[in-house]
């Protein structure tokens, strides 16, 4: 069985550039969930769908980010322009159904580097 | 709002040693629980979780209960080894809020075994 597949697996970047992170739920799942990792902050949750559709997206930092789902198997994370404070590892998580006993499944994560 | 607090590490044990990871929480409904795990350069993977009050979950050696009493969680194993080594993590969905399994996480405890 796949996992939750992210790409790229690292990414380095200069300041102001656009980055793209891309994420395949397991098959099946119907929740999609963004993370954000860093050592001053922890985990932050970024944003989270159901069936697709954006549910909450209160914790996205500012307008520079954006995520889309436009299907079942697929979500991208976007910064634009990119920054410093933006370096970080992304983690897409995924959840078989919509419910808080569910399991969330991580990811690999995307390890970000602006420079 | 609802919060976990965890205690902070590093936690340094020798092998064969007896592992307490404390965690604490406040909620405003009624939540699931789980332990999350993650190994240098991967993702989190779930641990074990627990969906009512005195529920205990459990896996490879790990135990949590869920005390509403105390509002707690903690993670025990009786007997650790070097592969333990890894970064845990409580976190809490709270099955009254609208956003289902919206998890909220600690901000981890990392384990270190050494032989």
């Amino acid at each position: 069985d796949a996992g939750v597949i992210q790409s790229p697996r690292h990414e380095v970047t200069e300041m102001g550039q656009e980055v793209t992170l891309r994420c395949k739920p397991i098959s099946g799942h119907n929740s999609l969930f963004w993370y954000r990792q860093t050592m001053m902050r922890g985990l932050e949750l970024l944003i989270y769908f159901n069936n697709n559709v954006p549910i909450d997206d209160s914790g996205m930092p500012e307008d520079r980010f954006s995520a889309k789902m436009p299907n079942a198997s697929f979500s991208t994370l976007k910064i634009q322009p990119s920054e410093p404070r933006d370096s970080a590892v992304y983690f897409c998580a995924s959840s078989l159904r919509w419910g808080a006993r569910e399991t969330q499944y991580f990811g690999p994560g995307t390890r970000l580097l602006v420079l | 709002g609802d919060s976990v607090t965890q205690m902070e590490g590093p936690v340094t044990l020798s092998e064969e040693a007896f592992l307490t990871i404390n965690c604490t929480y406040t909620a405003t409904g009624y939540p699931s629980l789980f332990w999350y795990v993650q190994y240098p350069g991967e993702g989190l993977q779930l641990l074990l979780k627990a969906t009512k009050a005195d529920d205990k979950g459990s896996n490879k050696g790990f135990e949590a209960t869920y005390r509403k009493e105390t509002t707690s969680f903690h993670l025990e194993k009786g007997s650790v080894q070097v592969s333990d080594s890894a970064v845990y993590f409580c976190a809490l969905s709270d099955r009254r809020r609208a956003a289902g399994n919206k998890l909220t996480f600690g901000g981890g405890t990392r384990v270190l075994v050494k032989p």
